[in-house]
């Protein structure tokens, strides 16, 4: 595997479901991103983690819970889910969380009932 | 709040043809990147520039940057269906570079 990968690709779920979106980047990258694209919108940043560190939570609502292992590895819990917070997610990397050059995931494509 | 505005929203264009798409803004950006996305994909990195009037090419892309590093042009020289996407824009913010401020994207459809 090389790059951001992303599983699953697509997920549907009720809005009572938990489930979890993972991402790994074999980039040997140090900071890893959550970010929302939506119709309509710009690419939303969600939370940005540094060395294991969240360093960023952009006002995210607690439905959504971020999990970084290691430098390697990233996960969005999510539970009690909305219709609205339907979307594509996209996982990114970079070298570190100064280096503006993100390295981006195929994205999960969600969809809450 | 910083914006980034991109143009034409959407393309449509015959292959072979030559086509500009904007990035323009009333901020000032440290860098500007470039990302081509396609349907079902994430954004793919095509270019970063950092320099007032940086000029990058990449084959039959020409990227610029303008003099005060608050816009940016994307000029593709005859165009191929393999060039069909969305064309994204993102500036860095001084001193803060880890949050890239994004633009809606031009959607560009060649057709052969």
């Amino acid at each position: 595997e090389t790059g951001v990968t992303q599983t699953p690709r697509h997920l549907v779920m009720g809005m009572t479901n938990k489930k979890s979106l993972k991402c790994e980047q074999h980039l040997g990258h140090n900071a890893m991103y959550w970010y929302k694209q939506s119709a309509k919108k710009p690419l939303e940043l969600m939370f940005v983690y540094n060395f294991k560190e969240q360093t960023e939570n952009n006002s995210v609502p607690s439905r959504f819970s971020p999990e970084c292992p290691n430098s390697s590895h990233l996960f969005l819990h999510l539970h009690t889910l909305q219709p609205e917070d339907s979307a594509l997610y996209l996982c990114a990397s970079s070298q570190d969380f100064v280096t503006d050059t993100q390295y981006f995931g195929p994205g999960t494509r969600l969809t809450v009932l | 709040t910083q914006l980034l505005e991109q143009s034409p929203q959407f393309l449509s264009i015959q292959e072979g043809e030559n086509l500009t798409v904007y990035c323009n803004s009333s901020s000032v950006f440290s860098s500007l990147q470039w990302y081509r996305q396609e349907p079902g994909e994430g954004p793919v990195l095509l270019v970063t520039v950092v320099t007032g009037g940086e000029v990058k090419k990449l084959k039959r892309l020409t990227f610029q940057f303008g003099d005060a590093r608050k816009d940016s042009s994307l000029h593709i020289t005859a165009a191929q269906p393999g060039d069909t996407g969305l064309y994204l824009c993102a500036g860095g913010v001084a001193g803060n570079n880890r949050k890239l401020i994004w633009g809606l994207g031009t959607s560009l459809a060649v057709n052969p």
